[in-house]
């Protein structure tokens, strides 16, 4: 059981080029989110999705884009990377009763 | 929208002795209150989580206050072990698990 999985670890991109964060779980949770995390600030929801084909926005969504076409799949998309959006990455996805977290993407923009 | 708040930002404690953390939310809408624990380097784990018809919880060393006419809620960890030294993560949210807003963490120390 893999649960929640991230690619890349870590990633370095230039201001302005674009790059999806994926994320995947094998515990058929319906539930999935994108938070960013920064110093000082807790996480911050992004972007969230209650099943395949569903998604809306969080708490921070500008500069970021999401779709669901399956429900183990769960990618982020930066559109125009901007040093602003230097950050940690976090999936999640969660039931009722149980909620796990990927190991998170380190994203530099420079 | 919702706003947390989280004190304190660091803790200290010998091992064995109890730690409590306090956070104090805003919309008093607000139905689920779940914590986390985030070890160096790793996501954030779901360790307890209470819902706003409960007024306690507990699991093993670790319980959750609830205190909806005030608007705060603690986490209490008693016996504390080095194990527990990590940052922990108190949320809020008004729509079940769904949007949930975190508070900005208490990294506790637990001194052997």
């Amino acid at each position: 059981n893999a649960g929640v999985t991230q690619t890349p670890k870590f990633q370095v991109l230039k201001t302005g080029q674009s790059m999806t964060l994926q994320c995947a779980q094998d515990m058929n949770h319906e539930y999935m989110s994108w938070y960013r995390q920064d110093p000082g600030m807790g996480l911050r929801l992004i972007h969230y999705s209650v099943g395949a084909g569903i998604t809306d926005q969080g708490e921070v969504p500008n500069g970021y884009n999401v779709s669901r076409s399956t429900t183990e799949d769960f990618p982020l998309r930066l559109l125009s990377a901007a040093p602003s959006q230097t950050s940690v990455y976090f999936c999640a996805s969660r039931s009722v009763d149980e909620q796990y977290f990927g190991p998170g993407t380190r994203l530099t923009v420079t | 929208g919702e706003n947390v708040e989280q004190h304190p930002s660091t803790l200290s404690v010998q091992e064995g002795d109890s730690a409590v953390i306090k956070c104090t939310y805003s919309d008093s809408a607000s139905n689920y209150f779940p914590w986390y624990k985030q070890e160096l380097g790793k996501g954030p784990q779901l360790i307890i989580d209470i819902r706003s018809n409960v007024g306690e919880k507990k699991d093993q060393r670790i319980a959750v206050t609830l205190n909806k006419t005030a608007k705060h809620f603690s986490l209490h960890i008693t016996e504390t072990q080095p194990e527990d030294s990590a940052v922990y993560f108190c949320a809020a949210s008004t729509g079940g698990y769904q949007k949930v807003t975190f508070g900005t963490g208490t990294k506790l120390q637990v001194i052997p």
